[in-house]
């Protein structure tokens, strides 16, 4: 999984209460990006960054918020969960230009009740 | 703005024939193009891309890739499939005449298609 880690791997929370989802990676890559995989939807990007502290919002960025204080380390938080964010959230990396491919971390499955 | 369609939810085939994946883009100008594989409960992996030159591209574990402009396609095939290919497959689009700030390199990905080989 290209030296991405995510954690917790799986977490069932309740609906109202804020959670945090971490993504580490090893190889100091600058691009990385946040996504919710949802059946019938495929992958949308939720929020991106481009470097410590530079983020920005992606398709579906309501209700989710990131930061990147350090290379390595990119965090979404759900600010108030919402059965609606029930969903598997993937992490990426990029290895630099537009002509590079992604890479995937292992995945977060979340459940909001 | 940029898209994919993955026409077919879910492809079925017999082992040892060849397979096919469908994918159509929109872009506004070339387009830069990328298959990924998920098994169950696993992250997406990279298969192969197309960025430009040989319209055919040969990726990982056997597949590859057609290009065809006119048509604005991009499908996945292999010659003789393997009960081990069964997996989901996106295709992803990248435009790279959009710029979507600060250096960001986003892509859309298509729905996804479930591949499955039958023994």
């Amino acid at each position: 999984d290209a030296g991405i880690t995510q954690s917790p791997r799986h977490k069932v929370t309740e609906t109202g209460t804020p959670v945090t989802l971490r993504c580490h990676q090893t190889e100091n890559h600058r691009y990385m990006y946040w996504y919710r995989q949802d059946p019938g939807h495929g992958l949308r990007l939720i929020h991106y960054s481009y470097g410590v502290k530079d983020t920005d919002k992606g398709e579906v960025s309501d209700g989710y918020s990131v930061s990147r204080s350090k290379t390595e380390d990119f965090l979404l938080t759900l600010e108030s969960a919402t059965s609606s964010q029930t969903s598997v959230y993937f992490c990426a990396i990029s290895v630099g230009g537009a002509t590079y491919e992604q890479y995937f971390g292992p995945g977060t499955r979340l459940t909001v009740t | 703005a940029q898209s994919v369609a993955q026409p077919e939810d879910q492809v079925n085939v017999a082992e040892g024939n060849p397979l096919t994946v469908k994918c159509t883009y929109s872009v506004s100008g070339n387009p830069y193009l990328f298959w990924y594989v998920q098994y169950p409960n696993r992250g997406l992996q990279f298969l192969l891309k197309y960025i430009t030159g040989d319209n055919l591209v040969k990726g990982s574990y056997g597949f590859e890739a057609e290009f065809n402009k006119s048509q604005t396609s991009f499908h996945l095939k292999k010659p003789s499939a393997l009960v081990s290919d069964s997996a989901l497959y996106f295709c992803a689009v990248r435009d790279p005449i959009s710029y979507s700030g600060a250096g960001s390199y986003q892509l859309t990905f298509g729905k996804g298609t479930k591949l499955s080989v039958i023994p």
